[in-house]
């Protein structure tokens, strides 16, 4: 079985800033893990996926993800947030058959 | 664009009634995912289907079935509509059917149940 937990629903910052999306996971093997965005009335895009390889994962958009076995997270982070970040933001584990497990998303928030 | 197109993008029912959903994967991929997600309970895994065949089943009401055509498009029919199935339905699609393979989703259908 698995399951993610993302640590905030919501998280504000200010244009320029950093930006930290926390996420916890449980998995009875080693997981893919990924993030996925999904900006107001749209569909799912990926931001960036963890399989194993490199724990520093980088994706698109200046987004990246530490993948950290000890603590069991996969925290999402930016270095200088955009509005256009703006979004809902999901942490998801893939298991057997390639099923993907959401987190509960967390509503990023940019003020100008 | 992911390259999954679904159809329609808005359907409004009433109760009782009964709905088909239609989504076409990305050219290539052989497996397709049905999602639903709703306020209440978030993004939650359905049913996936690969070259035609049930691969495996999340939490799929009896009321709701798919199919995947050789074509490889695949249609979700929601039958006995409840105002509870109100939500927006997606349609993801991978190349292989055993992971890890990304998933590329569509826009997603929204559905209102009145």
């Amino acid at each position: 079985a698995q399951s993610v937990t993302q640590l905030d629903s919501h998280v504000s910052v200010s244009e320029g800033t950093p930006v930290l999306l926390r996420c916890n996971y449980s998995s009875s093997y080693s997981p893919s893990l990924f993030w996925y965005v999904q900006h107001p009335n749209k569909g799912l895009q990926l931001l960036l996926k963890y399989t194993s390889a490199a724990t520093l994962v980088k994706g698109i958009n200046g987004f990246e993800a530490e993948f950290k076995k000890s603590e069991t997270s996969f925290h999402l982070t930016k270095p200088s947030a955009h509005m256009s970040d703006a979004a809902e933001y999901f942490c998801v584990v893939s298991g057997a058959g390639n099923m993907l497990t959401f987190g509960g998303g967390t509503r990023l928030m940019v003020k100008p | 664009d992911s390259g999954v197109t679904q159809t329609p993008k808005h359907l409004i029912t009433a109760t009782g009634q009964r709905v088909t959903l239609r989504c076409s994967p990305r050219s290539g991929d052989l497996s397709v995912y049905w999602y639903q997600q709703s306020l209440d309970q978030g993004l939650q895994f359905l049913i996936q289907y690969y070259n035609g065949e049930e691969r495996a089943k999340g939490n799929i009401l009896e009321r709701f079935s798919a199919q995947q055509f050789p074509d490889l498009h695949s249609e979700l029919n929601l039958s006995s509509l409840e105002l509870g199935d109100s939500a927006l339905y997606f349609c993801a699609s991978s190349v292989g059917g055993r992971g890890p393979y990304e998933q590329y989703f569509g826009p997603g259908t929204r559905l209102t149940v009145t």
